[in-house]
């Protein structure tokens, strides 16, 4: 059965400064891999999805797979007092049942 | 962005009664799921829905857990009879094919007393 872990549970950052987040997965048939972001009270909402090695860029936000080591990760550059929230990493085979990480607890403080 | 709309937003009900969440899933998407979340926890998978039948369900979707989407309409989880460890926040989704990206709801949120 996959298993998702991710690190750190919480993190502070300055504003301007940046975020990393790690997901590590169990499964090295993962396929899809997604990070999602979850503000208080609401549902969350797809950031990036990467399904090949190496480096994916969208805006501030970077994410790194590596599957032979079984990683994934989230980079968010110049962060912003609204990026606080809950991060989660998914991921899926083929079978397009995604498992979920426990979450990364993001405070951007001014 | 595309929307999911999920109704009602909450829901109160008596243990052993019937409760049915309505999901509006993004128009074009042919991928449905729904996920089980208690308070601000992991979002665990519950099932996936294409095509008229359930492709993938997980240990949580229980026997009394049933989905349909009649006609286009609802993506619809009923869960009869509920249980005290049905009490959390269900999401749904959609996405337009397996693997791509999932657009959730806002959520309902199901107390059962």
């Amino acid at each position: 059965q996959q298993k998702v872990q991710q690190s750190p549970e919480s993190l502070i950052v300055p504003e301007g400064g940046m975020a990393s987040l790690n997901c590590t997965f169990s499964d090295r048939n993962s396929q899809y891999f997604w990070w999602y972001r979850q503000h208080s009270g609401e549902g969350p909402k797809a950031l990036m999805s990467i399904f090949s090695n190496g480096d994916k860029k969208e805006g501030r936000f970077t994410a790194h797979l590596n599957k032979a080591s079984l990683h994934v990760s989230l980079h968010i550059k110049d962060s912003q007092p609204s990026d606080s929230a809950l991060y989660f990493c998914a991921t899926s085979g083929g079978n397009y049942k995604p498992t979920f990480g426990k979450g990364t607890s993001l405070v951007v403080h001014p | 962005g595309p929307k999911v709309l999920q109704i009602p937003s909450h829901q109160i009900i008596d243990m052993g009664q019937m409760v049915t969440l309505n999901c509006d899933p993004v128009s074009n998407h042919l991928y449905f799921y729904w996920y089980k979340q208690i308070l601000g926890q992991q979002m665990e998978f519950l099932v996936n829905f294409y095509n008229g039948k359930v492709m993938e369900k997980s240990k949580l979707f229980k026997d009394q857990f049933s989905v349909e989407r009649p006609d286009g309409s609802y993506f619809t989880l009923k869960i009869q009879p509920t249980a005290l460890e049905d009490s959390a926040v269900y999401f749904c989704a959609s996405s337009l094919v397996g693997g791509d990206t999932q657009y959730f709801g806002p959520g309902t949120r199901l107390l059962v007393l």
